[in-house]
């Protein structure tokens, strides 16, 4: 069975810095691209971007380029979220996904607030 | 970025009617390779999106035939023969042929 557990979220203040992780299990990893998609509490999807299956290369948002990373370790078959200098509008479930498989995380929630 | 327009922005539905939701995008979703890469997708309440079609009509592994999409270059719809309960939710087209991706705004399925 195919699983992607996110974890990391929680609450954090505007400015600071936090990683997300995603560990998936039940397919190979490492032959997928992964992307990072995120639902704003209105419900609003946004893709964030992605990664190709063996981390080199990466693909953005251009509205969110500069703050967040998307990263890779294929041996622990685990995609990463890095956000930096987070913004309240940054609030959101964040999902990984592969999307050209149509696996989706239960996503984790990360809430921006002083 | 291409701009996914869905209608309507929800519908009430009796068990066993049917119901079609419209997607149109900005642009035409005809990739390089000559595919069109549109997708249909249901969040059940509480849950996480669930993908039921691809690269428009294209049924996922375990998606009852009572879902088809149709569609091709910029208009597209998914209609659902004999609506189940278990079909209600909100439903997403999304687009996977130009950078960045994008969404619809969603249509929600509700029981009349």
């Amino acid at each position: 069975e195919v699983q992607l557990v996110e974890s990391g979220g929680g609450l954090v203040q505007p400015g600071a810095s936090l990683k997300l992780s995603c560990v998936a299990s039940g397919f190979t990893f490492s032959d997928y691209w992964m992307s990072w998609v995120r639902q704003t509490p209105g419900k609003t999807m946004e893709w964030i971007g992605d990664i190709k299956y063996d981390g080199s290369y990466t693909n953005y948002a251009p509205s969110l380029k500069n703050r967040f990373t998307i990263s890779r370790d294929n041996a622990k078959s685990t995609l990463y979220l890095q956000m930096s200098n987070v913004r309240s509008e940054d609030t959101a479930t964040y999902y990984c996904t592969s999307m050209g498989s149509g696996y989706w995380g239960q996503g984790v929630m990360v809430t921006v607030s002083s | 970025d291409v701009v996914m327009t869905q209608t309507p922005p929800s519908l009430s539905v009796a068990i066993g009617q049917s119901v079609s939701i419209s997607c149109k995008s900005s642009q035409s979703l005809v990739y390089s390779d000559g595919k069109t890469y549109l997708h249909w997708l249901l969040q059940s309440s509480g849950r996480s999106p669930k993908r039921l079609i691809y690269q428009v009509s294209n049924l996922d592994s375990g998606v009852p035939d009572r879902f088809s999409g149709t569609g091709s270059q910029k208009d597209f719809t998914l209609k659902i023969s004999r609506v189940e309960a278990k079909d209600l939710g909100v439903y997403y087209c999304a687009q996977t042929t130009h950078f960045p991706w994008t969404f619809g705004g969603g249509t929600k399925l509700e029981l009349k």
